[in-house]
């Protein structure tokens, strides 16, 4: 079946550094989406990408699918106390159902 | 508040029990999508309902099943519990059938089979 690998599984940055996760896919995506969770909170939605190539940001995240639609990433820039959490990917391929990946937990040091 | 009610928020019981877990989805949506997450294994998907019906099942266990009443809401069932049943139950909803603009989690169920 369908797996989607995430990595780094966690990540310390000094606020302020730049922080990056990826995500893999062992098949073709129709689409990926992306879900932040704070700590002792729910999966949010924050984007989802189609289109192969594709780069959508929000304010200091940028969100790129990769050409082959396979792979995709997440990067913030300049990191906050505020970004802490747990960043997933949920790639969706003929299924309708998204498989989530196992997630990166991103811990920012003041 | 995202719009998805789920309840209760916490549950203890013991093993070999049997409880239930209620979802309300956001208003106007359809389906209903049952997650389990657990630190070892992540988000794992469990089972969708849209518009009342099973639309599609991920690695549930025969111990567990659910349904989606006409009012939409949901409930997932769990049976004979076990310790390794320890774990978030999230329940999320989208409008159609897929997740096409992204799921609407609730914010959670935490279970603690003792």
């Amino acid at each position: 079946g369908q797996q989607v690998m995430q990595i780094p599984q966690y990540q310390h940055v000094q606020e302020g550094e730049d922080f990056t996760t990826y995500c893999n896919s062992s098949t073709t995506l129709s689409n990926i989406q992306w879900y932040k969770q704070r700590p002792g909170g729910h999966p949010v939605f924050l984007i989802q990408l189609v289109k192969s190539g594709e780069v959508k940001k929000q304010k200091r995240l940028t969100f790129q699918f990769g050409e082959a639609k396979k792979n995709s990433s997440l990067h913030i820039t300049a990191t906050q106390t505020t970004d802490v959490g747990t960043y997933f990917c949920a790639g969706e391929g003929g299924s309708y159902i998204p498989t989530f990946g196992r997630g990166t937990s991103l811990i920012v040091h003041p | 508040d995202s719009g998805v009610t789920q309840t209760p928020k916490h549950l203890i019981t013991a093993t070999g029990q049997r409880v239930t877990l209620r979802c309300s989805p956001r208003s106007g949506d359809l389906s209903v999508y049952w997650y389990q997450q657990s630190l070892d294994q992540g988000l794992q998907f469990l089972i969708q309902y849209y518009n009342g019906e099973e639309r599609a099942k991920g690695n549930i266990l025969e111990r567990f099943s659910a349904q989606q009443f006409p009012d939409l809401h949901s409930e997932l069932n769990l049976s004979s519990l076990e310790l390794g049943d320890s774990a978030l139950y999230f329940c999320a909803s989208s409008h159609t059938g897929a997740a096409t603009y992204g799921y609407t989690f609730g914010s959670g169920t935490r279970l603690t089979v003792v």
